[in-house]
């Protein structure tokens, strides 16, 4: 089972909107709506920021969204602030019942 | 408040063995789907092992199968990692994490390192 692949590292401005992808397959983030998003800063347990590719749990700030196109799922952070930056992985439920985790991205503030 | 408190990480030669553990407080455990996911130094996650309310549904990524075996005790509210087999490659901050299709809670993680 290969990772979706996402970007690197992502930048923005205070601000600014910026938009992580997460590529998978069929066989897992196309395959299936159960695409989740985790934001996880330096030294910390990751954080759940939306599940089911486009919902929000309670508390986090409506300043995420999520949606997937195909065998892509995106997370845009608008209005980009200091905390935002973090690292962002997605995760996907797999056709083989696993579940994998992207590559991760570094999103920097500028 | 829910807490998920990972114990058991340490310093382990490769071929050796090692269990951990993750007390759940805060929460009905018996009905949760758990999972361990681990994180290699400044590497990404990686998601290890599910397992279902009762043991009946178990998975693995492939990279642990065979050598790794998840289980719980409901009644003690603890999930488990059992480890054989060690390698240099399995050190990482190792975390449970509850969920079927995402992971909404989550421990500070123990780490385990194989040298």
């Amino acid at each position: 089972q290969s990772a979706p692949t996402q970007p690197a590292s992502v930048s923005g401005s205070p601000g600014q909107s910026i938009t992580i992808s997460c590529t998978g397959t069929s066989s897992d983030v196309g395959g299936f709506k159960y695409v989740s998003w985790y934001q996880q800063h330096p030294g910390k347990a990751p954080k759940l920021i939306i599940h089911d590719v486009s919902n929000r749990p309670s508390g986090v700030s409506s300043r995420f969204s999520g949606s997937k196109s195909a065998n892509t799922a995106s997370l845009t952070i608008s209005g980009l602030q200091a905390e935002d930056e973090a690292d962002y992985y997605c995760a996907s439920y797999t056709s083989s019942s696993t579940r994998v985790f992207g590559t991760g991205t570094t999103v920097t503030v500028l | 408040e829910v807490q998920l408190v990972e114990s058991g990480g340490a310093l382990v030669q490769p071929g050796g063995s090692l269990r951990l553990s993750c007390a759940a407080s805060g929460f009905t455990f018996s009905i949760s789907t758990m999972n361990w996911v681990r994180q290699a130094p400044g590497k990404g996650l990686e998601w290890l092992s599910y397992i279902n309310t009762v043991g009946t549904a178990i998975y693995y990524a492939d990279s642990v199968k065979g050598r790794f075996t998840i289980s719980r005790d409901n009644a003690e509210k603890s999930l488990y990692l059992q480890m054989n087999s060690l390698r240099v490659e399995d050190t990482a901050v190792y975390f449970c994490a509850r969920g079927l299709s995402h992971f909404d809670y989550w421990g500070q993680g123990t780490l385990v390192t194989v040298s």
